[in-house]
């Protein structure tokens, strides 16, 4: 089946400074991917549609500013929270659309990075 | 309209017993709707999908059943296991836009 992969599965940073969450499709193109937030014991929310080649696509709330989303290649999208602050800390999932020859859309998970910031 | 609610927020299950989860949606325009399982800091992993042209669909110990007129699915564990202890979210898709459900915490005591 699809594979998601995400990279660094933790980070501790102190606040203030930039982090980096890569979200890669390692056996399909994905020309879109989605970002979720996860705060312990809840549901996703999903944050930002992450397009290949274009801009990515905020929902209402997201700080786009904040969450800088670069979507370079069909198979790489990346997270970048920027100047974190303990509010921040939170399970950050990607996802891709994978579509296998059944022709159903299955949404595919990565293993999500858990941001702690000090 | 875009809501998809759960129930229950938690479930404790006996080893070998049903698990019975549910969800409702409201938006007649969703026409997919797949279980997710999440383990601890670990992300959705899809457990089974349901499209409302069917009213049941079953894989291993895992069966969707699914009210269209309702507007209403669950998943039910048969045989539930220890194993199965994990969070289950139900999700409802339109185009490529998913709603997740609340989440359901089940513990399966051995």
């Amino acid at each position: 089946g699809a594979v998601v992969s995400q990279h660094p599965s933790w980070v501790i940073c102190k606040s203030g400074t930039s982090v980096k969450i890569e979200c890669r499709s390692l056996d399909f193109q994905a020309t879109t991917m989605f970002w979720y937030r996860q705060f312990p014991k809840q549901s996703l929310m999903l944050m930002a549609t992450s397009n290949e080649g274009s801009k990515a696509t905020y929902e209402q709330g997201v700080e786009k500013d904040k969450f800088l989303i670069n979507h370079a290649s069909l198979t790489l999208s990346t997270l970048t929270v920027t100047s974190a602050h303990p509010e921040d800390s939170s399970f950050y999932i990607c996802s891709a659309w994978d579509r296998p020859s059944s022709g159903a859309n299955v949404l595919t998970f990565g293993a999500g990075s858990r941001l702690t910031v000090l | 309209q875009q809501q998809v609610k759960q129930s229950p927020q938690s479930l404790i299950v006996q080893k070998g017993g049903i698990s019975i989860i549910n969800c409702a949606y409201e938006n007649t325009a969703f026409d997919y709707f797949p279980w997710y399982q999440q383990f601890p800091g670990k992300g959705p992993a899809l457990l089974i999908a349901i499209r409302p042209d069917v009213s049941e669909k079953k894989e291993g110990r895992f069966t969707i059943s699914f009210n269209k007129s309702a507007k209403q699915f669950s998943l039910h564990i048969m045989d539930s296991q220890p194993g199965d202890s994990a969070t289950y979210f139900c999700a409802a898709s339109h185009s490529y836009k998913y709603i997740f459900g609340t989440g359901t915490r089940l513990k399966v005591l051995a």
